[in-house]
């Protein structure tokens, strides 16, 4: 079945970095757009961009340009989000989730089981 | 961006109640949107997409409805394992928009 599992919980300091990565299995990668959501206490769900797989293109959401970075290894079929700069308001849980075919906009499904990053 | 606005924002029900929740769009979505469940500490999970189609597994006691701006999700003869949180979401534009959240709770 198609899954998609994510990295565990991180805590990390004001001005840092966080990485997490998206594992998907049960489908072809490179075929679906993979996005980042998250949600946070005071902002509900955030859409904070998708990268295409197959070409490494990318879009991002205007409100994290500049310091979101989405990549990919699709030798392991795994998608990758990086955040800078981190804030305490950056403390959420981030999904990845699976889109549509291509660049096509769709609903998500499914869902990581969502990692956790706490700024403090 | 387009606002998504559901509402109510708490719902409390009974076992076997019908539930409606309403979202609504800033501007036309057409028949754009998506509805998901949340469990807590659990991924959300889409019950229903282009407004009006049932996804695979999902049970036949939840449909939605609407087009434009307007749009409902209803439960029919809600079960335990309902209560839960639902959200809509516009696909139409970037960027991709999520409504605020109703929570359903056991009355």
């Amino acid at each position: 079945q198609v899954q998609l599992v994510q990295s565990g919980a991180e805590v990390t300091k004001p001005g840092a970095s966080v990485k997490v990565s998206c594992k998907a299995s049960g489908y072809t990668f490179t075929d679906y757009c993979m996005h980042w959501v998250r949600r946070s206490p005071g902002q509900g769900f955030e859409w904070m961009g998708w990268i295409n797989p197959n070409s490494g293109g990318t879009n991002y959401a205007q409100k994290f340009q500049g310091r979101v970075t989405m990549t990919r290894d699709t030798s392991i079929s795994t998608a990758y989000m990086e955040l800078s700069s981190l804030r305490s308001d950056d403390t959420a849980v981030y999904y990845c989730a699976k889109g549509g075919l291509g660049q096509s906009l769709n609903w998500f499904h499914p869902w990581g089981q969502g990692t956790l990053v706490t700024v403090s | 961006d387009i606002q998504m606005t559901q509402s109510p924002s708490t719902l409390s029900a009974s076992v076997g109640d019908r539930v409606t929740i309403t979202c609504r769009a800033s501007q036309n979505i057409n028949s754009w949107l998506a509805w998901y469940q949340q469990k807590p500490g659990k991924a959300p999970k889409v019950l229903i997409y282009k407004a009006s189609s049932l996804e695979s597994g999902v049970p036949s006691r939840f449909s939605g409805s609407g087009s434009g701006t307007d749009f409902t999700l209803t439960i029919n003869s809600l079960q335990p394992d309902d209560f839960a949180t639902y959200y809509c979401q516009q696909y139409i534009a970037y960027s991709l928009t999520f409504g605020g959240g109703t929570k359903v709770e056991i009355k």
